[in-house]
């Protein structure tokens, strides 16, 4: 069974300030997801990296998955209140495009 | 722009109800999946559907039955509803072949007293 670690579970900082989050295995995985979900809605699709070593930006975000692709991490730089919300992470394994989610970063920015 | 829609997003349903939560994709997914959400549990998967018909066991199917008659629309059925099945669901579609992850809906608070 493929599991997902995600690191912190709770995150409190002030708007302006920087943060990772982490997401950890001991699975290799095909691709992986990192998604946003706001409270009362489901989950977004933030990005998806398929290749070991890989690091995607999305305006404040940066995405990096891992050499040995068991492993990413999400890194937001100066924090604004919009990003508050749970980070999940996903990932599927080789031949399966059923995802396994990790339990989640809870972050909150306050103003 | 691309859709997971989901019937409802708030129910309440007494314990014993047979309750339907119905979703619908226009994406043309191959795949659809239900989830729940709990605080602390993460996601659960409950059942899914690779194609017309067709349904898999998830992690957690007890209590539960699913039906996908069309591509665009996998419906959740709860046979008789317990307190304990109170819960976010979610929706999901992804399509075959692609590692681009799930299209979530906006999910159905199910509140069952």
């Amino acid at each position: 069974t493929q599991l997902l670690e995600q690191s912190p579970q709770f995150l409190s900082i002030q708007e302006g300030e920087n943060l990772t989050v982490y997401c950890n295995s001991s699975s290799v995985f095909s691709s992986l997801q990192w998604y946003r979900q706001e409270p009362g809605e489901g989950p977004v699709l933030l990005v998806t990296v398929v290749t070991g070593g890989e690091v995607k930006k999305l305006k404040r975000l940066t995405f990096q998955f891992g050499d040995a692709r068991k492993d990413s991490s999400l890194h937001i730089t100066a924090a604004q209140p919009g990003d508050t919300g749970l980070y999940l992470c996903a990932g599927s394994g080789a031949g399966s495009y059923q995802l396994t989610f990790g339990k989640g970063t809870k972050l909150s920015v306050i103003p | 722009d691309v859709k997971v829609t989901q019937s409802s997003r708030y129910l309440v349903k007494r314990t014993g109800e047979k309750v339907f939560l119905e979703c619908v994709q226009d994406m043309d997914h191959e795949n659809m999946f239900w989830y729940r959400q709990d605080p602390g549990l993460g996601l659960r998967l409950i059942y899914f559907s690779y194609d017309v018909k067709m349904k898999e066991k998830g992690d957690i199917p007890e209590g539960y039955s699913v039906s996908r008659e069309k591509k665009e629309r996998f419906s959740l059925i709860l046979e008789s509803a317990s307190t304990n099945q109170t819960s976010m669901y979610l929706c999901a579609s992804s399509l075959r072949g692609s590692p681009d992850g799930y299209t979530f809906g906006s999910g159905t608070r199910l509140t069952v007293v």
